[in-house]
């Protein structure tokens, strides 16, 4: 059974850092990977996809890598800014879609 | 629009009752699937539809948890008897295929008295 991990579980960091965020899961037969932010109260924005053939994708400060043997991916966030504040989720897809979620990273950027 | 959609965004009901959960999936996905999200157990898959074939039901908890497709479109999930633990945010998302990009709709938040 897949099993993802997320750490740190929390994170409180000052306008303008470089950070990164840590997703890791047992079954390295994935289809994909997914991160997502999700705000108090909403549903998930869907952030980066990345493919089981690719390393990385980049969407603006956003970059996440992906090292599918290892059973590891990593969000980079450049220059963080107090709009991050969200709890970030990854996913992995090990069966047509049937993503299996960690438990999330909740993102505090302080001005 | 839009993005996908669900109705209502709240839900009280008591105990025993049953209740309906409305998803309007992006236009052209073939792709529909509903997950649950409570305190304890996280975010958690309960069903797939894809296209016409039959919907994969592993994630449903019980047999009194029941989703429906009508014309490749809207979905409804419907929870039979609703208990106190059936309460969570019941979230649907679509892709265009299975394995792409998921969207999420906003969720609807069920409470169960």
């Amino acid at each position: 059974k897949q099993e993802v991990t997320q750490i740190p579980a929390a994170l409180s960091v000052p306008e303008g850092e470089n950070l990164v965020l840590n997703c890791s899961f047992t079954d390295s037969a994935i289809y994909n990977l997914q991160w997502f932010r999700q705000d108090p109260g909403k549903g998930l924005t869907s952030l980066l996809l990345i493919q089981s053939s690719q390393r990385e994708q980049t969407s603006g400060r956003l970059n996440a890598s992906l090292d599918k043997s290892s059973g590891r991916s990593t969000l980079y966030i450049a220059a963080s800014q107090p709009g991050d504040s969200a709890t970030y989720l990854c996913a992995v897809d090990t069966s047509y879609g049937k993503l299996t979620f960690g438990q999330g990273t909740i993102l505090t950027v302080h001005p | 629009g839009a993005g996908v959609s669900q109705s209502p965004s709240n839900k009280v009901t008591e105990k025993g009752k049953d209740v309906e959960l409305r998803c309007d999936p992006i236009s052209g996905h073939t792709a529909l699937y509903w997950y649950r999200q409570s305190l304890g157990q996280g975010l958690e898959f309960l069903i797939y539809f894809q296209g016409n074939s039959a919907p994969d039901k592993s994630g449903l908890p019980s047999d009194r948890f029941s989703a429906e497709r009508t014309g490749g479109s809207v979905s409804t999930l419907t929870i039979q008897r609703t208990q106190q633990e059936d309460s969570a945010v019941y979230l649907c998302a679509s892709s265009q295929g299975a394995e792409d990009e998921q969207f999420f709709g906003p969720g609807t938040r069920l409470t169960v008295l």
